[in-house]
């Protein structure tokens, strides 16, 4: 069974303050994608990382995928209230798993302005 | 707005009884999956159909089961249910991405069951 660590499970920041979430396997992924979920609303795809060692970057976001596909981290730059959210990471194992999604259990952010 | 539509938003029923859920994916995507979300176990896959078939199965027990019919809409019955079924259940669907040669998925709002 593949499983995903995701840490921390909970950030509470100050408005402008930096943060680093992480996400770690023992197991390869064909890719890695990171959501955004609001409450009472479903994940919202955020960015897919596919080759080990990409580096994607979203505004104030930057999105790493490990050079052995088996961990990623999401940085955010100067962070605001907007970027409250529930942030959860997810791999696909690919082949005949394609878009069967394993996630992690999710990280809490709060910004106070 | 993922154009993944699923009704109904909110449900709260008692246990033993049986419930149906809905979901229509978004045009022209021929794959949906259910995922269920809670609180103690996090999101969690339960099974995934393309075209009307059954193609991949996580966690789900065998109270639950699903279909997809011809016009490509799923339902996920949850029957003789128990109070840790209360969760949010999720459908998602997806579009190959040609460019990292993987699904992309656009998850619903998803439906909030609460059984009592």
């Amino acid at each position: 069974t593949q499983l995903l660590e995701q840490s921390p499970q909970f950030l509470s920041i100050q408005e402008g303050e930096n943060l680093t979430v992480y996400c770690n396997s023992s197991s390869v992924f064909s890719s890695l994608q990171w959501y955004r979920q609001e409450p009472g609303e479903g994940p919202v795809l955020l960015v897919t990382v596919v080759t080990g060692g990409e580096v994607k970057k979203l505004k104030r976001l930057t999105f790493q995928f490990g050079d052995a596909r088996k961990d990623s981290s999401l940085h955010i730059t100067a962070a605001q209230p907007g970027d409250t959210g529930l942030y959860l990471c997810a791999g696909d194992a690919g082949g005949t798993s394609y878009g069967k999604l394993t996630f992690g259990q999710g990280t809490i952010l709060t910004v106070h302005p | 707005d993922s154009g993944v539509t699923q009704t109904p938003k909110h449900l709260i029923t008692a246990t033993g009884q049986r419930v149906t859920l809905r979901c229509s994916p978004r045009s022209g995507d021929l794959s949906v999956y259910w995922y269920q979300q809670s609180l103690d176990q996090g999101l969690q896959f339960l099974i995934q159909y393309y075209n009307g078939e059954e193609r991949a199965k996580g966690n789900i027990l065998e109270r639950f089961s699903a279909q997809q019919f011809p016009d490509l809409h799923s339902e996920l019955n949850l029957s003789s249910l128990e109070l840790g079924d209360s969760a949010l259940y999720f459908c998602a669907s997806s579009v190959w991405d040609r460019s990292f040669s993987g699904n992309t998925i656009y998850f619903g709002e998803g439906s909030w069951l609460t059984v009592v």
